[in-house]
Formats: C-alpha cells, structure tokens, sequence
C-alpha cells in the first residue's frame, strides 16, 4: 500500500509557468527522493533530500523539505512540453535504502 | 538510459504459466531492487538484495514468486502459475551500498495475464 500521498494528482499547466506538487507522509524518514516517469518508461532520479536538509536545487526543480510536517514539494520553474511526466516521491525509511512510493503527480506542460 | 536493462520488454501469458524476468544492474552497484507497478499507482517495493544476500521480502511476494541474485550481478524474478492480478510492470532498481544513494530503475517489464 502507499505510505504517503501526492497532491494533487493531476496537473495541467502551459509552457513557461511554474509547477508545484506536494508530498506528505506519515512516518520518519533518512531521505525522500524525488522521480520522473514518462508514460509506461522507467522512474528518472530527480533529487534526493536528506532529512537534515530544507531545500535543495537542481537546475530548474527546487525542493522542500518539512520534516515537522512530514511533507515535502517539488517546484518545476519556467516549465516546459518535455516536463510532461508523472513525478513520484518515495520515502527512504531504513538503512537499506528500500523506496516507499507515493501514487504520483501526473503534469501535462501545453506548448 | 540509466544502464539498468530489463529483460524481457513485455511479456503476455496465459494463466497459470510460469514467467521469468532478468534485470541487470550497474555493474558496480552491490544493491539491487525489484518493484511492482500497476497502472495509476507508484511502485511498491517487492524485495532486494545486498550482493547476492536477499535481504528482505515484501508481503506482496508470496509463495508464487521467487527472485535470485546468485553471484551477485544480474537478479531473476520468477512468478509461478500466474494469475491476472499478476499483470503489472516489474521494474528493477540498484544502488550503491548507501542508503542515501539514488536508485537507478530499469525501463521494466510489463506483463500481461491473459
């Protein structure tokens, strides 16, 4: 079963504007990770943030981190067609390093 | 490409046969991890393995399904007499051993029971 949510679950947004999508879960973490996935492809690694960390940056994705909360987002900045994907967060609990998705974030980027 | 491959792509059988998926890792990643995905939902964790050491098994892996590592580079996954809530996409993960390493997934394979 899934151990956190993404909100919303869907979004639909034109080429240039921004992104926003949110992760909450319900247990302690080492790390969450953020993934891309392309209609039916494998999960592209986005950004990992560890839970002593409240922000990271990569290029144009930016994330938070609110352990308090037990959330997380993600910001797509100046999107763009080929940011059309579903973007996943999983939660890293042990130090195995097993992954707890989330049922992801669909986003369509219009030219 | 992430250098994980999975083979095969897509695999259609009928139920109750038996299936076998490979996944080869990034050669120097001594972890390696096998989720299921159905359609609309994120993947769920099945099982991994630190070399060729399974270390934990899901609940969601029952009897039916079996995975190997055996010398610790290319895993198998096998489902016996499958069953159509078997469909899904099986994706394949490694790592570093670190677990605030990111995994690099496998395109998947994606079975159908008919």
């Amino acid at each position: 079963s899934q151990q956190g949510e993404e909100d919303p679950q869907a979004l639909s947004i034109q080429e240039g504007e921004n992104a926003t999508m949110n992760c909450s879960y319900k247990t302690s973490i080492n790390n969450l990770q953020w993934y891309r996935q392309n209609s039916g492809r494998g999960l592209v690694h986005l950004i990992l943030i560890r839970s002593n960390e409240r922000e990271k940056h990569s290029g144009r994705l930016r994330v938070t981190l609110d352990t308090s909360k037990k959330s997380s987002s993600l910001l797509i900045t100046a999107s763009r067609a080929a940011d059309t994907a579903s973007y996943f967060c999983a939660r890293s609990t042990d130090s195995w390093g097993k992954l707890q998705f989330g049922a992801g974030t669909q986003v369509v980027v219009t030219p | 490409d992430t250098g994980v491959s999975q083979d095969p792509r897509h695999k259609i059988t009928k139920r109750g046969q038996n299936v076998t998926f490979r996944c080869d890792p990034i050669s120097e990643h001594n972890r390696l991890y096998w989720y299921r995905q159905t359609l609309g939902q994120g993947p769920e964790f099945l099982t991994y393995f630190q070399n060729e050491a399974q270390l934990e098994k899901s609940r969601l892996l029952s009897d039916r399904f079996s995975a190997e590592r055996p010398k610790g580079s290319f895993s198998t996954l096998e489902i016996q007499r499958t069953e159509q809530g078997d469909s899904a996409m099986y994706l394949c993960a490694s790592s570093l051993e670190r677990a605030e390493k990111e995994q690099f997934f496998g395109p998947g394979t994606r079975l159908t029971v008919l």
